[in-house]
């Protein structure tokens, strides 16, 4: 039930960009991404809520493909900032059944 | 505002010990999470808390742990007695709904020897 999320880990230079999915084998109802630093908390990046949704907040944009079950995570002209673990959680089952599936997140790594 | 404060930061104690984590969560928030986190891996759901029922607690290993949250607004997590393998990352959050964003703390780090 776990979301699989690839890749595990990536390294860029500064400027390049990344993607990172996230594929659920049931269907999906919402999506939220995280981003993790090493020994801070996970911070919360976008939430998805329907397929066909597609968000973004500077260079940091997701989209949501409701009928392959997947959601994608787009980083462009990666910043050092950037770094970290990324984590989607996943809605599998509606109202009462809600619960909220994370994956075993992506490390990225931006080099200068 | 004030973000989700946990306490401790860091607790190292004797296989076979009590250990108790706190959680305040955010001003307003009714939803409250424990997580359980190992390197390298997500966050695992202990309880979720709407106010102070719990409403999710399938994965409390309950021979051993326990939770509550009085007066839907602080929370506590107890594992007694502790075993090696609790060694974990142990995250509070909470969102002004269940399919709001989560606001995590910075968790409490627990090594069990």
């Amino acid at each position: 039930q776990q979301p699989v999320q690839s890749p595990q880990a990536v390294i860029l230079r500064e400027g390049e960009d990344a993607v990172i999915n996230c594929s659920s084998s049931k269907a999906l109802y919402s999506v939220h991404w995280y981003r993790q630093k090493h020994g801070e908390a996970p911070v919360f990046l976008m939430i998805l809520l329907k397929g066909g949704e597609q968000k973004g907040h500077d260079k940091i944009s997701a989209s949501f493909n409701e009928k392959k079950q997947q959601s994608s995570l787009y980083l462009t002209a990666s910043q050092l900032s950037y770094s970290g673990t990324y984590f989607c959680g996943t809605e599998t089952a509606k109202d009462s059944n809600y619960q909220l599936i994370w994956g075993a997140g992506t490390k990225l790594i931006i080099k200068p | 505002e004030a973000g989700v404060v946990q306490s401790p930061r860091y607790k190292i104690i004797e296989k076979k010990q009590p250990v108790a984590f706190w959680c305040n969560p955010i001003s307003g928030h009714n939803t409250l999470y424990w997580y359980l986190q190992n390197l390298g891996q997500g966050p695992e759901l202990l309880i979720r808390y709407e106010n102070e029922e719990a409403v999710d607690d399938s994965q409390l290993p309950k021979d051993r742990f326990s939770a509550e949250r009085l007066k839907g607004v602080d929370s506590t997590l107890k594992i007694q007695p502790a075993e090696l393998g609790d060694s974990a990352v142990y995250l509070c959050a909470s969102s002004l709904t269940p399919r709001s964003p989560l606001h995590f703390g910075n968790g409490t780090r627990l090594t069990v020897t």
